[in-house]
């Protein structure tokens, strides 16, 4: 079962705007993970954040979560061409079950 | 270090072949993960090792088969795959299992023939 549902499944924006991701999952969590997937290659962790905290902060990355509503999302501020990838939330108390993920698409 | 490697980087077998997946990493992680990614879907877990012993098997047909030699190799063994295996073989470790990040591999792109 999948635990994350991640909205929007795809996402185009020009570079040096803001890029906000939504996951939202069914079961109850101990923490979530978002990683970042470029064309096919490794994931890249880029946060976690416990379900006992709601905001975590890194660099132009801010997470937030609310377990009353079962739900994550990733903003990435001032997007760069570089940023251009899919994005995965995941959770998991040992191996992680991943959301369907969304692809991001920062147009030059 | 905080590379997982993993070799080769492209396989190609046939349905008789058996051929191995290695991955391997020297951070000191104590739990070994094997994911399956088909193209445009996200990675699914197929086994987990900790402390050198496999704790998850997430169900995943007998014609894979997972080794743990040591703390910082992980194999895969392949066996009679089917074409329907093709797919991105995704490793990753981690301190332990439980809440800590994950560190993957680049990845073993494999095509069944």
């Amino acid at each position: 079962s999948q635990q994350g549902e991640e909205d929007p499944q795809a996402l185009s924006i020009q570079e040096g705007e803001n890029a906000t991701m939504n996951c939202s999952y069914k079961t109850s969590i101990n923490n979530l993970q978002w990683y970042r997937q470029n064309s096919g290659r490794g994931l890249v962790h880029l946060i976690l954040i416990r379900s006992n905290e709601r905001e975590k902060h890194s660099g132009r990355l801010r997470v937030t979560l609310d377990t009353s509503k079962k739900s994550s999302s990733l903003l990435i501020t001032a997007s760069r061409a570089a940023d251009t990838a899919s994005y995965f939330c995941a959770g998991g108390a040992d191996g992680l079950t991943f959301g369907k993920g969304t692809h991001l698409i920062i147009q030059p | 270090d905080t590379e997982v490697t993993q070799t080769p980087k492209h396989l190609v077998m046939g349905m008789t072949n058996k051929k191995s997946l290695k991955c391997e990493q020297h951070m000191g992680h104590r739990a070994m993960y094997w994911y399956k990614q088909k193209a445009k879907k996200p990675p699914e877990l197929m086994f987990v090792y900790s402390y050198e012993k496999l704790s998850i098997n997430e169900s995943v047909p007998s014609r894979f088969s997972p080794e743990c030699p040591n703390s910082s190799l992980l194999n895969l063994h392949l066996h009679a795959l089917q074409p329907e295996d093709s797919a991105l073989y995704l490793c990753a470790s981690s301190q332990a299992t439980g809440t800590y990040e994950q560190y993957f591999g680049p990845g073993t792109r494999l095509t069944v023939t």
